[in-house]
């Protein structure tokens, strides 16, 4: 089964608008994790919050956590063309948080 | 340079054939991973191994195989008994050293995928 199922699973923006998109987990985890994957590649690390955290920020990237929700968001500010992917949101579980499962993703295009 | 090499890129298979990808890593990882991935779809987990000699089923095990024999290499065998096979196979790995809470023990390395088509 998906343990992180995100929202929206496609976006369109233009370049220099803002991107947000949403995740939504079911067990208990030690962290999330978001991803990128150009088309037909494989998947990328981008950042990593704690359970811990409420917020990171890495750059353009923002990530909330809120675990009574179980949900978090990923903010890309100020978007670029080259930011056209599709993000994933991972989530640890398992006895030693080993077991990490992903969502369906969110389709980002970005519109020069 | 570090990181982990799936191979072949591209299979072809005919039904009732069993082929095995590939996958090696040169980060000392512990952990190793096979997911799945259909068109448009998220990553599904096959199989994935904590430790040499060591593995898990993931979410949809039935009709693969796995070994672990040594911390470098963990090669995922896609049986006859898989009904659906084509798809693209990604392979990752993590440091996966110990619980530490809320460590990076998990984030994972992938490879750059095997795309698998039944004719």
């Amino acid at each position: 089964s998906q343990q992180g199922e995100e929202d929206p699973q496609a976006l369109s923006i233009q370049e220099g608008e803002n991107a947000t998109m949403n995740c939504s987990y079911k067990t208990s985890i030690n962290n999330l994790q978001w991803y990128r994957q150009n088309s037909g590649r494989g998947l990328v690390h981008l950042i990593l919050i704690r359970s811990n955290e409420r917020e990171k920020h890495s750059g353009r990237l923002r990530v909330t956590l809120d675990t009574s929700k179980k949900s978090s968001s990923l903010l890309i500010t100020a978007s670029r063309a080259a930011d056209t992917a599709s993000y994933f949101c991972a989530t640890p579980g398992g006895v030693f948080y080993q077991k990490v499962t992903f969502g369906i993703g969110t389709k980002l295009q970005v519109i020069p | 340079d570090g990181g982990i090499t799936q191979s072949p890129k591209y299979l072809f298979r005919k039904e009732g054939q069993n082929v095995t990808l590939s996958c090696e890593q040169n980060l000392n990882h512990d952990a190793m991973y096979w997911y799945r991935q259909d068109p448009g779809q998220g990553l599904r987990l096959i199989y994935y191994s904590q430790i040499v000699n060591d593995f898990q089923k993931g979410d949809i095990a039935e009709g693969y195989s796995v070994s672990r024999e040594k911390k470098e290499s963990f090669p995922l065998t896609v049986t006859s008994a898989q009904k659906n096979p084509t798809a693209f196979y990604l392979c990752a790995s993590s440091p996966g050293t110990g619980t530490t809470w809320g460590s990076g023990a998990n984030v994972l390395t992938f490879g750059a995928g095997s795309r698998l088509t039944v004719l």
